[in-house]
C-alpha cells in the first residue's frame, strides 16, 4: 500500500517548456488535489478532482491544467512554464472533500 | 468562504517545555479543523482533526486541540515538546459537504536544547 506517489521528485526547466506531473493514489479515493507550497504563503489549492473525469479550479488554477482520466491519477500539466512556477507541488487525496487528506512527498520544480 | 490565520510565523520552544500553537478560523457554521506536521522535506501528515462531539480531540505524537467556538479558535497543545517535534505545522478548515480544505500559511517550530 504506497499511499499517494509523485513522480517527479524534482525537475527543472526552462521558461517555456512544457511538463507533466504525475499523481497516483492506491485508496481508491474519489478526491484528488494539486497544490503548490511556496515560503510564507503555505498550500494553495490549484486544481482539485471529486471524481474520475471530472476537474474543478482552486485558488490560483491560472497557467495549469489538469486530467482525472482514471480514478487513481491526477495529471497536473503545465503547458509553457515560467519562473513564478518555481514551488514545491503537493499531490493529495481524500474519501470526501473534508475527509482526512494524504499527501505525497512533493515535487520540487525550478523554472529557469 | 472559510479562512485560516496562524498568527505566529515561527515559535522557539525549549525541550521538555510546554508547546501552544494558535490558529483561528471564519466560518458561519461549524467548521471541520485540522492540524497537519510536514518535517523538512517530506508531505503533510495528519495529526488531528475536529469534526463534531467533544472539543477536545487527541492526536498522534501526544498532541492534543481543543474547539472554542466563542473564540474562533482550534489551537494545538503538546505538554512536553521533544526534539523531534521540530517542523511546521499548518491548520486548516473545511465547511463540510463537497468542499475543499483551506489552510493556513503555516507556522515553524523550532526546538532549543
Amino acid at each position: 500500500n504506497a499511499g499517494v506517489t509523485q513522480t517527479p521528485k524534482f525537475r527543472v526547466l526552462k521558461t517555456g517548456q512544457s511538463m507533466t506531473l504525475l499523481c497516483a493514489q492506491d485508496m481508491n479515493h474519489e478526491y484528488m488535489y494539486w497544490y503548490r507550497q511556496d515560503p510564507g504563503m503555505g498550500l494553495r489549492l490549484i486544481h482539485y478532482s471529486v471524481g474520475e473525469g471530472t476537474t474543478a479550479k482552486g485558488e490560483v488554477p491560472d497557467g495549469y491544467n489538469v486530467s482525472r482520466l482514471k480514478k487513481q491519477n491526477f495529471l497536473l500539466g503545465l503547458e509553457s512554464a515560467a519562473p513564478s512556477q518555481t514551488s514545491v507541488y503537493f499531490c493529495a487525496s481524500s474519501y470526501l472533500g473534508t475527509d482526512t487528506q494524504y499527501f505525497g512527498p512533493g515535487t520540487r520544480l525550478t523554472v529557469l | 468562504a472559510q479562512s485560516v490565520t496562524q498568527p505566529d510565523i515561527h515559535i522557539t520552544v525549549s525541550e521538555g517545555a510546554s508547546l501552544e500553537l494558535r490558529c483561528n478560523y471564519s466560518y458561519g457554521a461549524t467548521p471541520y479543523l485540522f492540524w497537519y506536521v510536514q518535517s523538512p522535506g517530506q508531505g503533510l501528515q495528519l495529526l488531528l482533526k475536529y469534526f463534531s462531539g467533544d472539543t477536545l480531540v487527541q492526536g498522534i505524537k501526544g498532541f492534543e486541540a481543543e474547539f472554542k467556538r466563542s473564540q474562533s479558535s482550534f489551537n494545538l497543545r503538546k505538554p512536553s515538546v521533544h526534539w523531534s517535534d521540530a517542523a511546521e505545522y499548518f491548520c486548516a478548515v473545511g465547511a463540510g459537504g463537497y468542499s475543499t480544505l483551506t489552510f493556513g500559511k503555516g507556522t515553524m517550530l523550532l526546538v532549543s536544547p
